[in-house]
């Protein structure tokens, strides 16, 4: 069955960063883009970008523009999402997903069982 | 704050019937799809509903979804308290160029 998992819990310093990867299973990887999204505590998700395994291409949410990078390796069929500069709001729930896109077309199915990166000195 | 407003919480009996609105504008929801996930306690969100009123396979027909305007909907008849989640709207923003999401409603069976 289609499938992401992600790595393990991360505990960080602020001014530090943090790689998650997700690899995925089940489906032809180059086919689907795969999604970051991000839950704080408590809150709503939110959007932090997208990257294409079939060519590399990437947009990412303007907030995140600069601190995130996100790439793909299509030998392993996994997905990395990078974050630096870590402050403490950044403490989250981090979620890989297949689907979605740049340009508002797909939808996201299905989920990563998350990474909670936890950001504290 | 969420660029999509949906209400914190909606409660009902077992068997009962609940509905769910998202708000939102002409730039989201007016000229793009609504997407419903559902995120049970401690766990991944999961797709419910996708392209406003489309069910995947293994979501039974209790769950319902339509779109008019710059609102959307999500319904749910005979409520079970499996259905205890909390529930997102989704849409793509073009002025914003980006994914939008609601606030989240909380779903409790009485």
């Amino acid at each position: 069955q289609v499938q992401l998992v992600q790595s393990g819990p991360e505990l960080k310093k602020p001014g530090a960063s943090v790689k998650v990867s997700c690899k995925a299973s089940g489906y032809t990887f180059s086919n689907f883009g795969v999604t970051w999204l991000r839950q704080a505590p408590g809150q709503g998700l939110e959007w932090m970008g997208w990257v294409s395994p079939y060519n590399g291409n990437t947009k990412y949410a303007q907030k995140y523009q600069g601190r995130v990078s996100l790439t793909t390796d299509t030998s392993t069929t996994t997905a990395y999402m990078e974050l630096r500069s870590l402050r403490s709001d950044d403490t989250a729930m981090y979620y890989c997903v297949r689907g979605g896109s740049g340009t508002g077309k797909g939808w996201f199915d299905p989920w990563g069982q998350g990474t909670l990166v936890t950001v504290s000195s | 704050q969420s660029v999509l407003t949906q209400p914190p919480s909606v409660s009902a009996a077992p068997g009962q019937t609940v509905t769910i609105s998202c708000s939102g504008s002409s730039s989201n929801i007016g000229n793009n799809y609504v997407f419903w996930y559902q995120q049970l306690p401690g766990t991944a969100p999961k797709l419910l509903m996708y392209e406003n009123n489309k069910r995947p396979s293994e979501i039974p027909d209790r769950f319902s979804g339509s779109k008019s305007g710059t609102s959307a909907t999500l319904g749910i008849t005979g409520l079970q308290t499996g259905d205890e989640a909390d529930y997102f709207c989704a849409s793509w923003d073009n002025n914003l160029s980006a994914w939008v999401f609601g606030g989240g409603t909380k779903v409790t069976v009485l």
